[in-house]
């Protein structure tokens, strides 16, 4: 079975522009999360999606970054204009869903630095 | 809120070692608590989960006790090996915030052969 996959990998920008971030989940996974990991820090969520609809985003960065799982099966997570601050690891996760606890799965992440 | 706290590191540890990462957390209630293990250049991995008190979670010779008395939740293996270096990292569920994990800062884990 395949596991959760991101792209790209790394990504390296000027601080004010733009950058996207894509997640393919586990097939039939309903779930899926973007965690931001800070260097020296455990990921802390940004965004839970059940199958297309927001779940919890009350700790993404409105302002800049936007996330949206068409089709509630892959999902883009974009950051503009980037800060400093963003630097980080950017992880997908994914499981099957329901209200409650269900093993979550994660992608390799994608090592953004601002420059 | 609820909150996760792990001992700080690195820890470096010889070979056959016994290692202990503590981890302690503040929630009401009942949260589920896991070790998700990172290693390098890979994403993270759950490694051992327990959901109710005095529960024992165990995977690859690892083991956890689910102390509520206490709100801890140390990690424990009685022999590491160098494939053992990794990142760990303790985490938290709670049942009011459906699935989300709240994790801790993260241990690294050195094994010198």
């Amino acid at each position: 079975e395949a596991g959760v996959a991101q792209s790209p990998r790394y990504k390296i920008i000027e601080k004010r522009q733009s950058v996207a971030f894509w997640c393919n989940p586990i097939s039939g996974h309903a779930t899926l999360y973007w965690y931001q990991q800070i260097l020296g820090q455990g990921p802390k969520l940004l965004i839970q999606f059940q199958n297309n609809g927001v779940v919890d985003d009350s700790q993404l960065p409105k302002d800049r970054f936007s996330a949206e799982r068409l089709k509630g099966v892959d999902s883009t997570l974009k950051i503009q204009p980037a800060k400093l601050e963003d630097s980080a690891v950017y992880l997908c996760a994914s499981s099957e869903g329901g209200p409650s606890y269900n093993e979550q799965f994660f992608g390799p992440g994608t090592r953004l630095t601002v420059l | 809120g609820n909150s996760v706290t792990q001992m700080e590191g690195p820890v470096t540890l010889s070979e056959e070692a016994f290692l202990t990462i503590n981890c302690t957390y503040t929630a009401t209630g009942y949260p589920s608590l896991f070790w998700y293990v990172q290693y390098p250049g890979e994403g993270l991995q759950l490694l051992l989960k327990a959901t109710k008190a005095d529960d024992k979670g165990s995977n690859k010779g690892f083991e956890a006790t689910y102390r509520k008395e206490t709100t801890s939740f140390h990690l424990e293996k009685g022999s590491v090996q160098v494939s053992d270096s990794a990142v760990y990292f303790c985490a938290l569920s709670h049942p009011t915030s459906g699935s989300r994990l709240t994790f801790g800062e993260g241990t690294q884990l050195t094994v010198n052969p």
